[in-house]
């Protein structure tokens, strides 16, 4: 079972504090992604990454960077929080976009005060 | 875009009743996944249905591409399948998965 490291687990900032979120899969995947999720509106894509020093948009990404500095390693970064950005965080990974499961980690609760 | 709307938001059943939930999604999907998200809040990948009719265990996916629409039957629920039932395509750009709002599984003992 392809495994999904994230962290932290839980973090508390303030508004224009700087977060940097990690995640790092041990199964050699392809591709990566972080995605937000907040009630009423599901999970949604920020960014993602086919392969080391790739990054490709997702949906909302606004007010985010992202850097895939190896196979293993996403980070996802935010250089000026604002409370909008309170939200759970997921990390998840795949082989190959398109077809096959995607495979979690167990998420980042992040407030913004 | 690419939209996912998932019925019903929320379903109470009673331990042994079976589960049937709905997943409509706006444009024709190259792949559909099913993911079960527990109380605690861990994602985990429960099958992908493209087209057709696929069984794991107790759970049934049918989805019927052209109407675009799939379904996830659970038989016999436990008290251990509440959870959050989310439904999930990649659009006609190809990369991105676009997840449903979910639906809400409650199975009383």
């Amino acid at each position: 079972e392809a495994a999904v490291t994230q962290s932290p687990r839980n973090k508390v900032t303030v508004t224009g504090g700087n977060v940097t979120l990690s995640c790092r899969q041990t199964n050699s995947h392809n591709y990566m992604y972080w995605y937000r999720q907040d009630t009423g509106h599901g999970l949604r894509l920020i960014h993602y990454s086919y392969g080391a020093g790739n990054l490709q948009i997702g949906d909302v990404p606004d007010g985010y960077k992202a850097t895939r500095t190896t196979q293993e390693d996403f980070f996802l970064l935010l250089e000026l929080a604002s409370p909008s950005q309170t939200s759970l965080y997921f990390c998840a990974s795949s082989e190959v976009a398109g077809y096959e499961r995607l495979f979690f980690g167990h998420g980042t609760k992040l407030s913004v005060l | 875009g690419q939209q996912v709307q998932q019925s019903p938001a929320s379903l109470v059943l009673q331990e042994g009743e079976n589960a049937e939930l709905q997943c409509n999604f706006s444009s024709t999907a190259t792949q559909l996944q099913w993911f079960y998200q527990s109380p605690g809040g861990s994602l985990v990948s429960l099958l992908s249905n493209p087209s057709g009719t696929k069984h794991t265990g107790r759970l049934t996916s049918t989805t019927v591409t052209k109407e675009r629409r799939s379904s996830l039957h659970i038989s016999s629920s436990q008290t251990t399948d509440s959870g959050t039932y989310l439904c999930a395509s990649y659009g006609s750009s190809g990369n991105k998965l676009i997840f449903g709002i979910g639906t809400l599984l409650s199975v009383k003992p």
